[in-house]
């Protein structure tokens, strides 16, 4: 049991050049996110999925697409890269309708735009 | 709406020596809160939560938390912190009935000194 895994790791990429985050769970949850961490800004909600083929936008949406064609993975796209898309982004996921309301993290994908 | 306030970014500490990390939140409807803790280049890892009942609540690693409602507070408190404790701690809110949403505070660093 994996838990929730990110690829890549790290990347850096050019100005305009674009890209696609993997986020993978094996929990069977539903519900999934995807967080950039900045500095001293702490975890911001980009995008989130509640089911299969759904998604919804968080608070800082811009610059940012996603995907949900199979339940266990949730893609995050940038068309195209922007420095200001420097960051640390974080993939999670949660169970619905559960008291617990955890939700588990990956251990976060570094992006250095040049 | 919900907020979160981490009143203090940089906390200093001796080893062996207690510490509290301050949190605070508003919202409009029932709350749940969470801290969750960061160690240098990793992902986010639950120590506590508050859905309901006991307001004093303990998690992992010797820490615990005290919800405090009319103060609307969430401070996180270890009697005798460790080394190990050297992190970054996050306090989060969940709020409302059908929200599984997190909003994160910008985090407070738990620096432990030898």
């Amino acid at each position: 049991n994996a838990g929730v895994t990110q690829t890549p790791k790290f990347r850096v990429l050019k100005t305009g050049q674009s890209m696609t985050l993997l986020c993978a769970q094996d929990m069977n949850h539903e519900y999934m996110y995807w967080y950039r961490q900045d500095p001293g800004m702490g975890l911001r909600l980009i995008h989130y999925s509640v089911g299969e083929g759904t998604t919804a936008k968080g608070e800082v949406p811009d610059g940012y697409n996603v995907s949900r064609l199979k339940k266990q993975n949730f893609l995050l796209g940038l068309e195209s890269a922007a420095p200001s898309q420097t960051s640390v982004y974080f993939c999670a996921s949660s169970l619905p309708h559960n008291r617990l309301r955890e939700q588990y993290f990956g251990p976060g994908t570094r992006l250095t735009v040049t | 709406a919900q907020s979160v306030t981490q009143l203090d970014s940089q906390v200093p500490v001796f080893e062996e020596a207690p510490v509290e990390l301050r949190c605070n939140y508003s919202s409009s409807v029932s709350v749940y809160l969470f801290w969750y803790v960061q160690y240098p280049n990793q992902g986010l890892q639950l120590l506590l939560k508050y859905l309901s009942g006991s307001t004093l609540v303990k998690g992992i690693n010797g820490f615990e938390a005290e919800f405090n409602k009319s103060q609307t507070s969430f401070h996180l408190r270890k009697p005798s912190v460790h080394i190990s404790d050297t992190a970054e701690y996050f306090c989060a809110v969940s709020s409302g009935a059908g929200s599984y949403q997190l909003t994160f505070g910008k985090g407070t660093k738990l620096s432990v000194i030898p």
